[in-house]
């Protein structure tokens, strides 16, 4: 079964400030990693995805993340928070062998402070 | 709309009524996908379709949930004998090959709000 650990339910940035949002994973096979953002009265938009090759991947709106696998982690960053990027944040894992069945973390609200 | 459509937004029902939340894929998209949302978690799998069978329906709580997708296109999750708990928004998402390891992404509507009073 697979899982996904996301920590810190909240987290407050500065506007300009780094943004860091960790993710852990577990999975039996090499796992596909997602970040999928989530604005308010709104559905969920992917960042972005990790599947094969480069472990560093650029998404939309600024935000990367890398691939760890000795760590098992995808964290989320972004050099430079914005007051358009307070959200909820999801990491997710994808089963290929269901289907591209995501199985989502509990996910992290961002605040971003002026 | 070239998005995924679902209606309703919102539905407010009485404990014990049935309820029907319909989905609308995007267009050409084989796999369909069932979660659920409660207030504060994260999007929990319910049911996944490829095509017009429930290939994966290991997500669904107990017999009260149901969810079908007889031409292989819209989709219908059904609820019987509503309950409190039952309150969440209902997402649904479609995808253009599950079985394409370059793919993989889901594409989500704005979801289905539930409030069983």
């Amino acid at each position: 079964a697979q899982s996904v650990t996301q920590l810190g339910s909240h987290v407050s940035v500065s506007e300009g400030a780094l943004v860091l949002l960790r993710c852990n994973y577990s999975s039996s096979v090499p796992p596909y990693l997602f970040w999928y953002v989530q604005y308010p009265n709104q559905g969920l938009q992917l960042l972005l995805k990790y599947t094969t090759g480069a472990t560093l991947v650029k998404g939309i709106n600024g935000f990367e993340a890398e691939f760890k696998k000795s760590e098992t982690s995808f964290h989320l960053t972004k050099p430079s928070a914005h007051m358009s990027d307070a959200a909820e944040y999801f990491c997710a894992v994808s089963d290929r062998a269901a289907g591209n069945k995501l199985t989502f973390g509990g996910g992290t609200r961002v605040l971003v402070k002026p | 709309g070239a998005g995924v459509s679902q209606t309703p937004s919102n539905k407010v029902t009485e404990k014990g009524k049935y309820v029907e939340l319909r989905c609308d894929p995007i267009s050409g998209h084989t796999a369909l996908y069932w979660y659920r949302q409660s207030l504060g978690q994260g999007p929990e799998f319910l049911i996944y379709f490829q095509g017009t069978g429930a290939a994966d329906d290991s997500g669904l709580p107990n017999d009260r949930f149901f969810a079908v997708r007889p031409e292989g296109s819209v989709s219908t999750l059904k609820i019987q004998r509503t309950e409190r708990g039952d309150s969440a928004v209902y997402l649904c998402a479609s995808s253009e090959n599950p079985l394409g390891l370059a793919s993989g992404e889901l594409f989500f509507g704005e979801g289905s709000r539930l409030t069983v009073l």
